[in-house]
């Protein structure tokens, strides 16, 4: 059963840089497409990001310019990047796997099977 | 970006009646090529991430019961649970990944029981 779960800091100072690492267990990180998603106190579910194992990436276009993705397939790991935070960016991040690999039914490329539990980064002083 | 607006935003329902939740995407994301929709919908109980429900708009995800259902097309879509469970209760999103990103969700319909 693969299993997703995100670890870094909860508490971001303002302008700083937040950090958050996904790290992929029950399965290979190789063959699939892994994404951040964050959900706002109160909002709808944002879509973040993607990266493929080769490094490939998309991002929101609301955030590209402040956001990055990276891969480490030897730690079966991706990590998200937010640099100049503010406290909109105050949210629950969740990493979770595309839902359209090697090993899985045709789902189409874009929705999401399997989620790690969050986590919740707040950005204060 | 393409918005998706489900309603109700609440729901109170009895335990083994049918809960019935609306989404509307602000543009088709039924794809001529062929001819699916590319809607999914998701399941997110207190405490839990989301959990895949649906896709193509109407496929069950495995393992999923099959009180859960999804039907519609185009820009409006309906997940229907036939007969209530005390654990259905959470909060239902749907979600388009018609387009290239970004992917988009709905507000969320939280499900609760009368």
């Amino acid at each position: 059963q693969v299993q997703l779960r995100e670890s870094g800091p909860g508490l971001v100072k303002p302008s700083e840089t937040l950090s958050l690492t996904c790290t992929v267990s029950g399965g290979s990180i190789s063959g699939y497409y892994w994404s951040w998603i964050r959900q706002p106190p109160g909002k709808r579910l944002e879509y973040v990001g993607y990266i493929s194992k080769t490094g490939t990436t998309n991002y929101n276009p609301s955030l590209t310019s402040r956001v990055a993705i990276s891969v480490d397939t030897s730690k079966n790991q991706f990590s998200l990047n937010v640099n100049s935070v503010t406290a909109a960016d105050t949210a629950v991040y969740y990493c979770a796997r595309i839902g359209s690999g090697t090993s899985t039914p045709d789902r189409g490329f874009g929705n999401f099977d399997y989620w790690g539990r969050g986590s919740l980064v707040t950005v204060s002083s | 970006d393409i918005v998706m607006t489900q309603s109700p935003d609440s729901l109170d329902v009895s335990l083994g009646e049918r809960a019935t939740i609306n989404c509307k995407s602000s543009q088709s994301v039924l794809h001529s090529s062929n001819s699916k929709n590319y809607l999914a919908w998701y399941q997110q109980k207190p405490g839990q991430p989301p959990k895949l429900l649906i896709y193509w708009a109407s496929t069950r995800e495995s393992g999923v019961p099959d009180r859960f259902s999804g039907s519609g097309s185009g820009t409006d879509f309906t997940l229907t649970i036939s007969s209530l469970q005390a654990e259905d209760v959470a909060i239902y999103y749907c979600q388009q990944y018609y387009t290239n990103p970004p992917w988009t969700f709905g507000q969320g319909t939280k499900v609760e029981i009368k």
